[in-house]
């Protein structure tokens, strides 16, 4: 089992500019959550996709949006990038929308916005 | 509104000590607790997660974290640590089990001195 992988790894964009980040969730998943960990801080959380529809959503600008495909995995998008964006995101794949499921997470995918 | 607060943003403990993670939170109904751990260039990793009943909880690799509603708290404890147990700890809190949202404290560096 390949767990929860994310591509890619790292990622440099420069301000205004247009990024997409992948996520496979851990096999026989089928709910997608997205989190952004700015450096020395907690993950906050961004959003979460179950059966291909937005179920909930964090603080984050219109600027954040995602999606997700039939076979469950999900893209995160972030347009007109600013400085501030440079962060690691990470994605969480689960059974269900409870957290009665572990949450497992991906590596993550380091973004930095120059 | 929920919160978390990691008391001591790096914690240094010898060989065979005792863990202790401190962990408060803030929230308006009975909270479901979380523990997390992070390795560099990883992603989390559960330890342990408190919902209803038992107040201590038991988890992966030798943990387990208390329950306190009088003191809002739910610290992470380890009787021995391992050198392999440094890394980054993570808290996290949510309000409800029906939401992948989870509200995440600033984290704590544990350091394991030989």
């Amino acid at each position: 089992d390949a767990g929860v992988t994310q591509s890619p790894t790292h990622l440099i964009k420069t301000r205004g500019q247009q990024v997409t980040l992948r996520c496979s969730p851990k096999s026989g998943h089928d709910t997608v959550s997205w989190y952004q960990q700015a450096l020395g801080q907690g993950p906050q959380f961004i959003f979460q996709y179950y059966e291909e529809e937005e179920r909930q959503r964090g603080n984050f600008p219109d600027r954040f949006s995602g999606h997700q495909f039939p076979n469950y995995s999900s893209e995160l998008n972030v347009n007109a990038l600013l400085l501030g964006d440079s962060a690691l995101y990470l994605c969480a794949s689960s059974l269900g929308v409870s957290l009665s499921y572990e949450q497992y997470f991906g590596p993550g995918t380091r973004l930095t916005v120059t | 509104a929920q919160s978390v607060t990691q008391l001591g943003s790096h914690v240094s403990v010898s060989e065979g000590a005792l863990v202790l993670l401190r962990c408060n939170y803030s929230s308006s109904v009975p909270p479901y607790l979380f523990w997390y751990v992070q390795y560099p260039n990883q992603g989390l990793q559960l330890l342990l997660k408190y919902t209803t009943g038992a107040t201590l909880v038991k988890g992966i690799n030798g943990f387990e974290a208390e329950f306190k509603k009088s003191e809002t708290s739910f610290h992470l404890t380890k009787p021995s640590a391992h050198m392999s147990d440094a890394a980054e700890y993570f808290c996290a809190v949510s309000d409800t089990s029906n939401t992948g949202k989870l509200i995440f404290g600033q984290g704590t560096t544990l350091q394991v001195k030989p």
